[in-house]
């Protein structure tokens, strides 16, 4: 099975930077993803990570440990509209489920 | 761009009643997935399809069942709907097998259960 852990809530200033840190324990893996919500509307796909290192998209980057089991995503130059929840999901190995934390809540502050 | 699209925003039904959720994706994938989103816990997987009339029970099968005659439509029942199945609903898809393919998802169904 999986266990995926991310905090539940955090707060930052506008055009601050946050780190939201996802840990996983699982059984196989084969991929991390983050995924945005907006209140009310479905998740969005934002990065994917298979190997160790940094990925980097625009404002946002997400680093991957696969020795640590540790994730996070980096969101940087924060705007208004970067309020919302942002899930991490962890991919087994020998299938293509995903696995989801509880989501971490970020309301961005003028 | 893909397009997955659910039959129902908010759906109110009583105990007992049977209820039909229906996903539609237009971008022929083969896999199809139903989550349940719930405050505190994320997203759990209730069942999953990798192809037409085929079902894989996820993380929290009990009290649903599945249909997917087409390829392109994955269909959630609830037998007896309960007051604890009070959720919102969320259907994806996905391209095929490739470890880096991508979950798409519909805008969700809040279903009540009164």
């Amino acid at each position: 099975g999986q266990n995926i852990d991310q905090p539940t809530e955090m707060t930052a200033t506008e055009g601050a930077i946050v780190q939201i840190n996802c840990t996983y324990q699982t059984s196989g893996f084969n991929g991390l993803f983050w995924y945005q919500q907006h209140a009310g509307e479905a998740p969005t796909f934002l990065s994917y990570n298979v190997l160790d290192g940094l990925e980097e998209k625009g404002r946002f980057s997400s680093f991957l440990s696969r020795s640590k089991g540790y994730s996070y995503l980096l969101l940087k130059e924060l705007q208004m509209k970067d309020s919302a929840s942002y899930l991490c999901a962890v991919r087994g190995h020998y299938d293509y489920k995903l696995s989801f934390g509880a989501g971490t809540t970020v309301t961005v502050r003028a | 761009d893909v397009k997955v699209t659910q039959s129902s925003r908010y759906l109110v039904k009583r105990t007992g009643e049977k209820v039909f959720l229906e996903c539609v994706q237009d971008m022929d994938h083969e896999n199809m997935f139903w989550y349940r989103q719930d405050p505190g816990l994320g997203l759990r997987l209730i069942y999953f399809s990798y192809d037409v009339k085929m079902k894989e029970k996820g993380d929290i099968p009990e009290g649903y069942s599945v249909s997917r005659e087409k390829k392109e439509r994955f269909s959630l029942i609830l037998e007896s709907a309960s007051t604890n199945q009070t959720s919102m609903y969320l259907c994806a898809s996905s391209q095929g097998q490739s470890s880096t393919d991508t979950q798409y998802f519909g805008p969700g169904t809040r279903l009540t259960v009164l």
